[in-house]
């Protein structure tokens, strides 16, 4: 079992929806949460970023993370064309190195 | 603020060559950064940590002699992939910690590399 679960999609949706990616994971470890954005062919780009449990907003953004059940998800409002791309979420322990451990990605397409 | 860049974007070599990518914080100093290597369609594998001043900590798996790091300065941090091969193609990505928030890594644009 891998220590990041996040299905590969793809996630096709129609514009003006809403999206919702999540990941699961088990180690309890982990304090640090973050949600990145990749275009095709490009380094990852830091959406969102949370610390322990709790919601944060940022635009049309919404990060959630639910220590609990061990389980993160990002929300999109609105979603655009330009939201296409693949989301990583990542994670990390409270430690020396802050190791970023990442799920497998999510490919979302968002259809004009 | 927190810009990565890396260069070169892209480079195609030989079998044999060696190659060397560059990683730099623009605008704030990184006494760490991370190497990752992706393949398409799969998400970021990590190399190696680099801390600046000290010998790189590398990746279960990871060869120390096939790709050397260096992290000579706090927004300097150096990838050299030697005696590459085809097996060695991939999209190869470095990441800097933002110093005060080291629970944040913000990553370079990342580099193509194909050998032939």
């Amino acid at each position: 079992q891998k220590e990041v679960e996040q299905d590969p999609g793809p996630l096709s949706v129609p514009e003006g929806a809403i999206v919702s990616l999540n990941c699961t994971y088990s180690n309890s470890a982990f304090q640090y949460f973050m949600w990145y954005r990749q275009y095709s062919r490009k380094g990852p780009e830091l959406l969102m970023y949370t610390y322990s449990s709790g919601n944060k907003e940022d635009g049309r953004f919404t990060a959630q993370v639910d220590k609990s059940s061990k389980y993160i998800s990002l929300f999109i409002r609105d979603s655009q064309p330009s939201d296409s791309a693949t989301y990583l979420c990542a994670m990390s322990e409270m430690d020396s190195s802050y190791k970023l451990i990442f799920g497998s990605g999510t490919r979302l397409l968002v259809r004009p | 603020g927190a810009v990565v860049s890396q260069h070169p974007s892209r480079v195609i070599c030989k079998s044999g060559t060696s190659v060397k990518i560059e990683c730099r914080s623009l605008d704030f100093q990184a006494t760490t950064m991370f190497w990752y290597r992706q393949f398409p369609k799969q998400s970021l594998m990590l190399m190696a940590t680099s801390n600046e001043g000290s010998k790189a900590t590398y990746e279960q798996g990871v060869e120390k002699d096939k790709f050397l790091i260096n992290h000579a300065s706090l927004t300097l941090s150096t990838l050299t992939v030697t005696s590459a091969h085809p097996e060695d193609s991939s999209f190869y990505i470095c990441s800097a910690q933002l110093a005060g928030a080291e629970e944040t890594q913000y990553f370079g644009p990342g580099t193509r590399l194909l050998v032939l």
